[in-house]
C-alpha cells in the first residue's frame, strides 16, 4: 500500500516561532496533497490543497501568509506555520493523491503542534 | 456543496454488542467516493474503506460490513460483536470533483466497554 509519511509527529514551540511541517509520499508520486486542521473533539477542516509546482489553493477562512505551504516536488509538501501563536496549536494531517486514480488518497500520521 | 452528517455524535457499547454508526451525504455530482476512517487515541487516521458512486454492493470484511444505499444518501457502517479496541472516533467522508477535496463528518466517538 502506499504511504504518507509527516515529519516531525509532535513539535512544541515558543509564541512567534515558525514551525515546519513536511509530508513525504514514500512510494508514489503525488501531484496534489491536502493539508487538513483538526481540533480537539472536532472533525478535520481541510486547509488547503497544493499541487506540484504551483502555488497552493486555500480554503476560506485560512490566512495564506500565516500557513505557507510549499509542493516544491512530487513527494514533498512543507505546511510553515509562521509567527505561531497558541491558537495555532493543533492537529495537523496531510493526504497525498496517488496521481493516476480518482479516489486514491493517503494520509500521514499527523502532526500535533503545541505553542506555548 | 458536499456534505456529510454523522447525527449520532457519541455511542457507548459493552463488548460483543453490534453497534451501527450512521452516515448520510449530499452531493450533486454523480461521480462520488465515500470513505470510513478510524482515529483512535493516538490520532492517525487509519483508512477503513473506500466506496464509489457507482457501486452499492455492500461489504463485509471480517466484523466490519457496510450498507451503502443511493436512495437514502447513506453509507452506514456496522462493527459486530465489538471490541474493546474498536474505540475510537469513526469519520465517514465524501470525496468528489476532479480535485479530489474530501469533506469529513463531524466523527463518532465510539466506546466499548468491557
Amino acid at each position: 500500500g502506499a504511504v504518507v509519511s509527516q515529519h516531525p509527529s509532535r513539535v512544541i514551540c515558543k509564541s512567534g516561532t515558525s514551525v515546519k511541517i513536511e509530508c513525504r509520499s514514500l512510494d508514489f508520486q503525488a501531484t496534489t496533497m491536502f493539508w487538513y486542521r483538526q481540533f480537539p473533539k472536532q472533525s478535520l477542516m481541510l486547509m488547503a490543497t497544493s499541487n506540484e509546482g504551483s502555488k497552493a489553493t486555500y480554503e476560506q477562512g485560512v490566512e495564506k501568509d500565516k500557513f505557507l505551504i510549499n509542493h516544491a516536488s512530487l513527494t514533498l509538501s512543507t505546511l510553515t506555520v509562521t509567527s505561531a501563536h497558541p491558537e495555532d496549536s493543533s492537529f495537523y494531517i496531510c493526504s497525498a493523491r496517488k496521481t493516476s486514480r480518482a479516489g486514491e488518497l493517503f494520509f500521514g500520521e499527523g502532526s500535533r503542534l503545541t505553542v506555548l | 456543496a458536499q456534505k456529510v452528517t454523522q447525527a449520532q455524535t457519541e455511542i457507548s457499547v459493552v463488548e460483543k454488542e453490534d453497534v451501527t454508526l450512521d452516515c448520510v451525504y449530499e452531493t450533486r455530482d454523480t461521480t462520488y467516493y465515500l470513505f470510513w476512517y478510524k482515529q483512535p487515541p493516538s490520532g492517525e487516521l487509519v483508512f477503513l474503506i473506500r466506496r464509489n458512486s457507482f457501486d452499492e454492493q455492500n461489504e463485509i470484511s471480517g466484523r466490519y460490513s457496510w450498507n451503502f444505499q443511493k436512495s437514502t444518501s447513506s453509507f452506514n457502517f456496522t462493527i459486530t460483536a465489538s471490541q474493546v479496541v474498536d474505540s475510537a472516533v469513526y469519520f465517514c467522508a465524501l470525496l468528489t470533483g476532479a480535485n479530489s477535496k474530501l469533506t469529513f463528518g463531524k466523527g463518532i466517538t465510539l466506546s466499548v466497554r468491557p
